[in-house]
C-alpha cells in the first residue's frame, strides 16, 4: 500500500516548538494518531484527531488536520530534553488488511 | 494496574530453532497485533487477531505463526523459516479492531540470533 511520510530527522533547541510533519495517504480515515517511542520501549500513545476536526490541544501538544491536503502536524510547545524520541504518526486503513498503518517515524533531538 | 506485558524483553535464537513470544493484556481487549520494527523502519504488522479463536496475516506473515486461545494471550512464534529474525518485537491490543479505537503497546522484545 501506499507509505505514510515523515521526516527523519529534527533538530531543536530546549524551549523552542517542534513540529512533527506527517502526509497520509487515505482520505476515509477516521482517527489519525501520534504516537511517542523512547530508546528501548514500546509506543506510548501521545494524542489523537478525529478526522472532522482541525485542531485538537494538548497542553503543551497542538494537532493540526489539513484534510486536503492529506497533511497531519504535531506543535510542542516549550520543547524540553524529556521530548527526545521517536515520533510516529499513524491513519486507519479501513479498507486495507492492516488495521493501523505508521509512518517510518520522526527522530526529535533536542539540544540543551 | 491494567496493561500489555511481553517477556521476555530479550531473546536469543539458534539457527534453525523455533522460538515462542510473549504478550498478555488485562485491558479487557477484544484485538491485540504483532507488529515488527527494524532500525530506521517504521511498524510492520505480522499477524492481527480481532477476536478469540480468529487471527489474520498482516503484510509480513511469512515466516510467522499466532494462536489466539484465550482473550488475554496472543503468543508469536518465529519460526526457523523466518530468515531474517533479528528484530525489535511489539505486541499491542485496542478495544475493538476497527481502528476506531487507539492501541496500546507493550515494552517489546528485542530478538536476535545467536
Amino acid at each position: 500500500g501506499e507509505d505514510v511520510e515523515q521526516s527523519l530527522f529534527l533538530s531543536v533547541r530546549e524551549g523552542d516548538s517542534s513540529v512533527i510533519n506527517c502526509t497520509y495517504t487515505d482520505s476515509s480515515s477516521t482517527y489519525l494518531y501520534w504516537y511517542k517511542q523512547e530508546p528501548g520501549a514500546g509506543l506510548q500513545l501521545l494524542t489523537y484527531i478525529f478526522s472532522n476536526m482541525d485542531m485538537k490541544q494538548d497542553q503543551r501538544l497542538t494537532v493540526l488536520l489539513n484534510k486536503k491536503d492529506k497533511h497531519l502536524s504535531l506543535r510542542i510547545a516549550d520543547t524540553q530534553t524529556g521530548d527526545s524520541a521517536i515520533y510516529f504518526c499513524a491513519e486507519i486503513r479501513p479498507s486495507g488488511n492492516t488495521p493501523l498503518v505508521f509512518g517510518k517515524g520522526t527522530r526529535l533531538s533536542v539540544i540543551a | 494496574d491494567g496493561g500489555i506485558t511481553q517477556s521476555p524483553k530479550y531473546l536469543f535464537r539458534k539457527e534453525g530453532q523455533n522460538v515462542t513470544l510473549s504478550c498478555e493484556q488485562n485491558l479487557n481487549h477484544d484485538a491485540m497485533y504483532w507488529y515488527r520494527q527494524d532500525p530506521g523502519q517504521g511498524l510492520r504488522l505480522i499477524y492481527y487477531s480481532q477476536i478469540v479463536n480468529d487471527f489474520q496475516k498482516g503484510d509480513i506473515a511469512e515466516g510467522y505463526s499466532v494462536s489466539r486461545e484465550k482473550k488475554e494471550s496472543f503468543p508469536l512464534t518465529v519460526t526457523s523459516a523466518q530468515k531474517n529474525p533479528t528484530a525489535f518485537y511489539l505486541c499491542a491490543s485496542s478495544y475493538d479492531g476497527t481502528g476506531n479505537q487507539p492501541q496500546h503497546f507493550g515494552d517489546g522484545t528485542r530478538l536476535s540470533i545467536l
